[in-house]
């Protein structure tokens, strides 16, 4: 049973080019979380999917930043027009309803 | 807005000795509380859980206690294992809104 797989799991990116990362959750669960840790920061929430409905999205920056979970296929944060302050871990999390969480290996996005 | 706080950045012990990483909320409303360790280049594990109806939860080397009227948590390792070095962040959850602390660095010294 496959745990959760994010690719790629490095990313490098000019400033202005288009970011999209990758996430499929853990067979069976229908719930997917972004995260994203800084250099030195916790895990920073982001957005909280379901299939094809996006639950919260309190913690995503209101510009540049989306997210989706489509019917079939992986979910995918994408980040439109990178900067620099992008560079970070970007985890994504599955789970069941209200059950816990479990992180894939990340992907780790450096913008030059 | 830092719900779930972690104050000691670092923790430093011997083998053989307990580790006790503490972890404050603020959030009454939370309800369910984990522990996850993290190892440079990975993501974060699962590691152990306790509910607001429990004040302690033991799994093997791992024992979690919660003191609700405080809103205090923290994680014992006994004994502490060169292994166990690693990056350990506390979450809370209430529905499934799950929020991290800024993590402890665990080290382990043989």
């Amino acid at each position: 049973n496959a745990g959760v797989m994010q690719n790629p799991r490095h990313l490098v990116r000019r400033r202005g080019q288009e970011a999209r990362l990758r996430c499929s959750p853990m067979k069976g669960h229908s719930h997917v979380y972004w995260y994203r840790q800084l250099p030195e920061e916790g895990l920073k929430f982001m957005v909280y999917l379901q299939k094809e409905n996006i639950i919260d999205e309190s913690g995503m920056p209101k510009e540049r930043f989306s997210a989706e979970f489509p019917k079939e296929g992986p979910s995918i944060l994408r980040i439109q027009q990178v900067v620099r302050g992008d560079s970070a871990a970007y985890f994504c999390a599955s789970s069941s309803y209200s059950d816990t969480q479990y992180f894939g290996p990340g992907t780790r996005l450096t913008v030059l | 807005d830092q719900q779930v706080k972690q104050n000691s950045p670092s923790l430093s012990v011997q083998e053989g000795r307990i580790s006790i990483l503490n972890c404050d909320y603020t959030n009454s409303m939370f309800d369910y509380f984990l522990w996850y360790k993290k190892y440079p280049a990975e993501g974060p594990t699962f590691l152990i859980s306790i509910s607001s109806i429990k004040d302690k939860n033991e799994d093997g080397r791992f024992t979690v206690f919660l003191n609700k009227s405080a809103k205090h948590l923290s994680l014992h390792i006994v004994p502490s294992q060169p292994g166990d070095s690693a990056v350990y962040f506390c979450a809370a959850r209430y529905n499934n809104d799950m929020r991290f602390g800024a993590g402890t660095r665990l080290t382990v010294k043989p």
